[in-house]
């Protein structure tokens, strides 16, 4: 079977550019989840969708962070303008739904603003 | 609303040795908990998980953790570890009911020296 597949690996840009990050979740996973993991922390839920519709997103800085999941299977994640402070690794995670279903990781986007 | 704290952020052993990772967490009701293990470039996976039932919960690796409630801990433990156990190790939690959000601590680099 195969995992969360995420692209790209790794992305420098300058601030005050744009950056789009791309999700691929396991075949047949309703919910889609995509984190901020900084340096030194845990990661952080940014967004969680239920197939195309948004679960929670309270904790997603909506001026400049957007995401969408279209026909409820890829996903992704935008950011415009960059901060410095947005220099993390991006994670997204799949999960067959809610509840005690297992959250799967993908390798993550690491992303490095100048 | 729920938290976890990792009281180490990093833990040096020596190989063979027997190691504990610790976490507690607080939430007004009742939780799943989980840990995960992040190797040196890779993503997240579930390395075990309590959910209902015994509190002891194995993993197929030798790792252990130990639920309790009255402590509101959930410490991770290994009689012998080995080099390739070296990884970062993160506990999680979730709120039965409710929202769905996964809390992640900030993490203990387990670091195993031969």
């Amino acid at each position: 079977e195969a995992g969360v597949a995420q692209s790209p690996r790794y992305k420098i840009i300058e601030k005050r550019q744009s950056v789009a990050f791309w999700c691929n979740p396991i075949s047949g996973h309703a919910t889609l989840y995509w984190y901020q993991q900084i340096l030194g922390q845990g990661p952080k839920l940014l967004i969680q969708f239920q197939n195309n519709g948004v679960v929670d997103d309270s904790q997603l800085p909506k001026d400049r962070f957007s995401a969408e999941r279209l026909k409820g299977v890829d996903s992704t994640l935008k950011i415009q303008p960059a901060k410095l402070e947005d220099s993390a690794v991006y994670l997204c995670a799949s999960s067959m739904g809610q509840g005690i279903y297992e959250q799967y990781f993908g390798p993550g986007t690491r992303l490095t603003v100048t | 609303a729920q938290s976890v704290t990792q009281l180490d952020s990093q833990v040096p052993v020596f190989e063979e040795a027997p190691v504990e990772l610790r976490c507690n967490y607080s939430s007004s009701v009742s939780v799943y908990l989980f840990w995960y293990v992040q190797y040196p470039n890779q993503g997240l996976q579930l390395l075990l998980k309590y959910l209902s039932g015994s509190t002891l919960v194995e993993s197929i690796n030798g790792f252990e953790a130990e639920f309790n409630k009255s402590q509101t801990s959930f410490h991770l433990r290994k009689p012998s570890v080995h080099i390739s156990d070296t990884a970062e190790y993160f506990c999680a939690v979730k709120n039965q009911g409710g929202s769905e959000k996964l809390v992640f601590g900030k993490g203990t680099k387990l670091t195993v020296n031969p």
